[in-house]
C-alpha cells in the first residue's frame, strides 16, 4: 500500500521554465490538496479538489494550475516559474465524510527555481 | 477566517525532561483539532484527533489535550528520537473540511 506518492522528489527550474509535479494516491480518496512549505512556515494550500474532475483555488493559488482528470491523480503545473515558487510541495488527500478527516500526506516535492 | 499559532517556534529538552507545545486557535465551528509529527525531509505523519473540549488522547510519551481555544501536546521523559516538528491544525465547519496548519514546533531532544 504505498499511500500518496509524488512524483518527482527533486527538481531545479530556470526562472520562466513550465514544469508538473504529479500526485498519485491508492486509496480511492475523494479529496486532494497541495500545499507549499516555506522554512519557518506551516502548510499553505494552493489549490484543492473535492473529486475527480473538480478543482478550487486554496489560500495561495497565483502562479499555479492543477488538474484532476483521474480520481486518484492530481496534478500541480508552473506555467512560468519565479524565484518565489522555490519550496516544498506536499500533496495529501483524505476521504469524503461528514467529521474531521485526517490527512495522508506524499513525502514532499523540492523544487528550487533559479 | 480559521487561526492557528503554535508556541514556541524551537524547542530544546534534555532526555526525559517533560514539556509543553501550544497550540491557540480561532475557527468557526471546531470540526477537529489535529497533531502531525513531520521529520526532516518527509511528510507530515497524523498522531491525534481531537473534537471537543475537555478531550485527551495519549501515545507513548504524547498526550494532547483541547479547550476552547487552545491544544496543548505534553511530551513527558522525551526521548531523542521523539526530536521532530509538531504541526497543528485546525478544520472547521464553515470551511468545507479545509485543514488551516499553525506554523509548527521544531522540538530537539539532546541525550
Amino acid at each position: 500500500n504505498a499511500g500518496v506518492t509524488q512524483t518527482p522528489k527533486f527538481r531545479v527550474l530556470k526562472t520562466g521554465q513550465s514544469m508538473t509535479l504529479l500526485c498519485a494516491q491508492d486509496m480511492n480518496h475523494e479529496y486532494m490538496y497541495w500545499y507549499r512549505q516555506d522554512p519557518g512556515m506551516g502548510l499553505r494550500l494552493i489549490h484543492y479538489s473535492v473529486g475527480e474532475g473538480t478543482t478550487a483555488k486554496g489560500e495561495v493559488p497565483d502562479g499555479y494550475n492543477v488538474s484532476r482528470l483521474k480520481k486518484q491523480n492530481f496534478l500541480l503545473g508552473l506555467e512560468s516559474a519565479a524565484p518565489s515558487q522555490t519550496s516544498v510541495y506536499f500533496c495529501a488527500s483524505h476521504d469524503a465524510g461528514s467529521g474531521a478527516n485526517v490527512l495522508t500526506f506524499g513525502a514532499g516535492s523540492r523544487l528550487t527555481v533559479l | 477566517e480559521d487561526q492557528v499559532t503554535q508556541s514556541p517556534e524551537a524547542l530544546r529538552l534534555q532526555e526525559g525532561e517533560s514539556s509543553s507545545l501550544n497550540c491557540s486557535y480561532t475557527v468557526s465551528g471546531l470540526r477537529g483539532l489535529f497533531w502531525y509529527r513531520q521529520d526532516p525531509g518527509k511528510g507530515p505523519e497524523f498522531l491525534f484527533t481531537l473534537y471537543s473540549a475537555g478531550e485527551e488522547k495519549e501515545k507513548e510519551r504524547l498526550k494532547a489535550t483541547l479547550t476552547k481555544k487552545e491544544s496543548f501536546l505534553h511530551i513527558t521523559a522525551p526521548k531523542p528520537e521523539d526530536s521532530a516538528t509538531y504541526l497543528c491544525a485546525v478544520q472547521g465547519a464553515t470551511n468545507a473540511g479545509k485543514s488551516t496548519f499553525g506554523d509548527g514546533t521544531t522540538l530537539t531532544v539532546k541525550p
